[in-house]
């Protein structure tokens, strides 16, 4: 069936580097790909998205590049910050068979001051 | 735009007890989805719904749990009768259109004594 893998399930850097997180999903035809911040207490946000026709996508401090041939997408977060600390969430759906979205596992991304 | 509401924030009960959570959906948007999030399994989706109709309901754990969308722009999660094991954050999260993001509620913490 339908899996998004993600990795590393926790992350910790130390503010002012860059964090990697990275996903993979199985279904060919997913075609749209955002990425989900939660902080406590909160639902999960959207920070970016990228979509099947696009390479790279950036916002800022934050980058998604996605390899449609390998199955593979990543979020980049450069010169990262204490408030980046919070849980990351990936996810792949595709515009037919429901229009279900699938999630990741998640990535705790502590960043250290 | 004020968001998805989810209501109630907090639900203590005791176990036996009918459970109602309930989700005001952002104006607009035409699909639906219910979540279960707990620290072992992570972001599960229950249900959702496209246009008021179930599209996918193989995530509801068991005949005690069951979904309505009375009109357009609210939902409710019933769970009849509540087990500690159902304790959890539920989240709800509407969108707008296929391929576009979910936006999330702020869940409801629910805790069966």
């Amino acid at each position: 069936g339908e899996n998004v893998e993600q990795h590393p399930s926790t992350l910790s850097v130390q503010e002012g580097d860059s964090a990697v997180i990275k996903c993979t999903y199985s279904d060919s035809a997913s075609n749209y790909f955002p990425w989900y911040k939660q902080e406590l207490g909160k639902g999960p946000q959207l920070i970016i998205d990228i979509r099947s026709n696009v390479g790279e996508k950036k916002d800022q401090r934050i980058a998604v590049t996605l390899n449609k041939t390998a199955k593979h997408f990543s979020l980049h977060i450069t010169e990262t910050q204490p408030e980046d600390s919070a849980v990351y969430f990936c996810a792949a759906s595709k515009g037919t068979g429901g229009f279900k979205t699938i999630f990741g596992a998640g990535t705790r991304l502590f960043v250290k001051a | 735009d004020a968001g998805v509401i989810q209501s109630p924030r907090h639900e203590v009960t005791e176990m036996g007890q009918e459970v109602t959570l309930r989700c005001k959906l952002i104006s607009g948007h035409n699909s639906l989805f219910w979540y279960r999030q707990t620290m072992m399994r992570g972001l599960e989706l229950l249900i959702y719904f496209n246009n008021n109709v179930p599209i996918d309901d193989s995530g509801m754990p068991e005949d005690r749990f069951s979904a309505k969308m009375p009109n357009a722009s609210f939902s409710t999660l019933k769970i009849q009768p509540s087990e500690p094991r159902d304790s959890a954050v539920y989240f709800c999260a509407s969108r707008e259109t296929i391929n576009q993001p979910q936006h999330f509620g702020d869940g409801t913490r629910l805790s069966i004594l």
